[in-house]
C-alpha cells in the first residue's frame, strides 16, 4: 500500500507563473489536508477537503490560492501569480477518518521556490 | 492561529540520555498527537493520546497529558542519534465545528550527539 504521494518534489517558478501541486492520497482515505512550512517553522493548515468538497479552507489565502480533491484522480493545490513569499514546503496529508480519532500520514512535500 | 507550542525550542544530548519535550495547548482538545520529522521529509506519525487518557507508552516514547494545565510531554529513553530530528506536537481542538483538522506547533529540534 504505498503512502502519500506528492510530486513535484522540487518546482521552481517565476514570480507570475502558476504552481500546481499534486496529492495522492493512501489507498482508501478520503480526508486530505494541504500544510505549509516554512524554514525553522511548524506546519500551518491551509485547507481541509473530502472528495469534490471543500470542508474548511480557513488557511488558505484569499487571492491566488485554489484546492480541489476531484472525484477522480489526485489532490490539487494551484497556486497563481506566484511571489517569493509563496516559497516554501507543502505538504500534503491523508487520512481514513477525522482527526479526532484518526492519525495524519504525510507525503513528503513539495519544495516551491520562486523566483 | 497556533495552537501547541514546544518547549524547549531546540535540545542537545548525548546517545543514551534521556531526552523531554513539552508541549503546551490554549483550547480544549478531543486528542493531542505527537509527530516527527527529518531534515526534508514529511511528518511521521508517533502516537496519539486522548483526551481522557493521562500516560501512553510505544517503545522508548512515553507520552503524558494533564488537560488541566493544558499541556503535553514527550519522553524519548536511551536516545539514539537516529532519533536527531524535530518534534511536533499537534492537537484537534474542540468546537470546530465539523471541520476537524491538526493544528501543530513549532517544534522542538532535537540533536542525539554519539
Amino acid at each position: 500500500n504505498a503512502g502519500v504521494m506528492q510530486n513535484p518534489r522540487h518546482l521552481v517558478r517565476r514570480r507570475g507563473q502558476e504552481a500546481r501541486l499534486r496529492c495522492s492520497p493512501m489507498k482508501g482515505h478520503s480526508h486530505v489536508y494541504w500544510y505549509r512550512q516554512l524554514p525553522e517553522e511548524g506546519l500551518k493548515f491551509m485547507v481541509y477537503l473530502q472528495k469534490e468538497n471543500i470542508i474548511d479552507e480557513s488557511g488558505m489565502p484569499k487571492e491566488r490560492f485554489s484546492a480541489e480533491f476531484p472525484k477522480e484522480g489526485p489532490s490539487i493545490l494551484r497556486i497563481q501569480q506566484v511571489v517569493r513569499g509563496d516559497s516554501a514546503a507543502y505538504f500534503c496529508a491523508s487520512s481514513p477518518g477525522q482527526v479526532f480519532n484518526e492519525k495524519l500520514f504525510f507525503g513528503s512535500g513539495t519544495q516551491l521556490s520562486v523566483l | 492561529s497556533q495552537q501547541g507550542e514546544e518547549d524547549p525550542q531546540a535540545l542537545s544530548i548525548q546517545e543514551g540520555e534521556n531526552a523531554t519535550m513539552n508541549c503546551s495547548y490554549k483550547t480544549s482538545i478531543n486528542n493531542l498527537q505527537w509527530y516527527r520529522q527529518n531534515s526534508g521529509r514529511g511528518l511521521v506519525h508517533l502516537i496519539l493520546i486522548r483526551s481522557n487518557e493521562r500516560e501512553k507508552h510505544s517503545g522508548r516514547l512515553r507520552v503524558t497529558l494533564d488537560t488541566s494545565k493544558k499541556s503535553s510531554s514527550l519522553l524519548i529513553t536511551a536516545s539514539r542519534a537516529a532519533d536527531t530530528a524535530s518534534y511536533f506536537c499537534a492537537t484537534d481542538p474542540k468546537g470546530q465545528g465539523g471541520s476537524e483538522k491538526l493544528v501543530f506547533g513549532k517544534g522542538t529540534k532535537l540533536t542525539v550527539n554519539p
